[in-house]
């Protein structure tokens, strides 16, 4: 069966640290990945698809990055964090053409301070 | 682009009581619809979805929704709620008929808080 690992579970940096969140799915290949973002009293908002390696995709401008450096491997990126990057990052995957059902990892709380 | 609302943030039942939570959106095209839910300390899941046909579909734990295209409306409802659906619920929508890379780009409400009191 598939899983979706995304780690770790909360997280608090200073404005102006570096971030690395991981995603890794298992049981299945050559997924769709995702990373969405939900921000307090607001709806999830995708950051950034991929629909395989190295293929990265931005659906909004921001302090963010992605990068998918193996098939199952997404990872979330910034170089220097702003408060407005305080919010809960969800990871999912879905298969290739079948993108209409999502799975979701359980996500990461990040509060910048 | 599409957007979400979704109209109650909080809604606290007792249960028994019958549940209608509410989805708007706003897209000038045929669309697909969806509910996701998030039990306590569990991901979120696929709770249901319409792409064509029937308006009216059911999901899993008797829960089910409407389409009503002329109010752009797909609010979720379940007759007799149960303390286990105590979860926060998001309506989400995608253009239909996207292919590659469009898929799973949903757009997401923001979000209902459900209580369920026993």
């Amino acid at each position: 069966s598939q899983t979706i690992h995304q780690w770790p579970a909360t997280l608090v940096q200073p404005v102006g640290s570096p971030l690395s969140l991981e995603c890794t799915v298992e049981g299945t290949s050559n997924p769709n990945l995702y990373w969405y973002r939900q921000a307090a009293g607001r709806g999830l908002q995708l950051l950034f698809y991929s629909v395989g390696i190295g293929q990265i995709s931005s659906e909004v401008p921001q302090n963010l990055s992605a990068s998918r450096p193996q098939d199952r491997q997404f990872i979330l990126s910034s170089k220097k964090l702003l408060l407005s990057d305080s919010g809960f990052y969800l990871c999912a995957w879905s298969l290739q053409g079948r993108g209409e059902k999502l799975f979701f990892g359980s996500g990461t709380q990040l509060s910048v301070l | 682009a599409q957007s979400v609302s979704q109209h109650n943030h909080h809604v606290i039942l007792s249960e028994a009581a019958s549940l209608e939570l509410g989805c708007n959106y706003s897209y000038g095209g045929t669309v697909n619809l969806f509910w996701y839910v998030q039990y306590p300390g569990q991901h979120l899941q696929l709770l249901l979805k319409y792409f064509s046909g029937d308006p009216l579909v059911k999901g899993i734990k008797g829960f089910e929704a409407e389409f009503i295209k002329s109010k752009f409306s797909f609010n979720l409802r379940k007759p007799s709620v149960q303390w286990s659906d105590t979860a926060e619920y998001f309506c989400a929508v995608k253009p239909a008929n996207a292919g590659g890379t469009s898929y799973g780009k949903l757009t997401f409400g923001q979000g209902t808080i459900l209580t369920v009191h026993p």
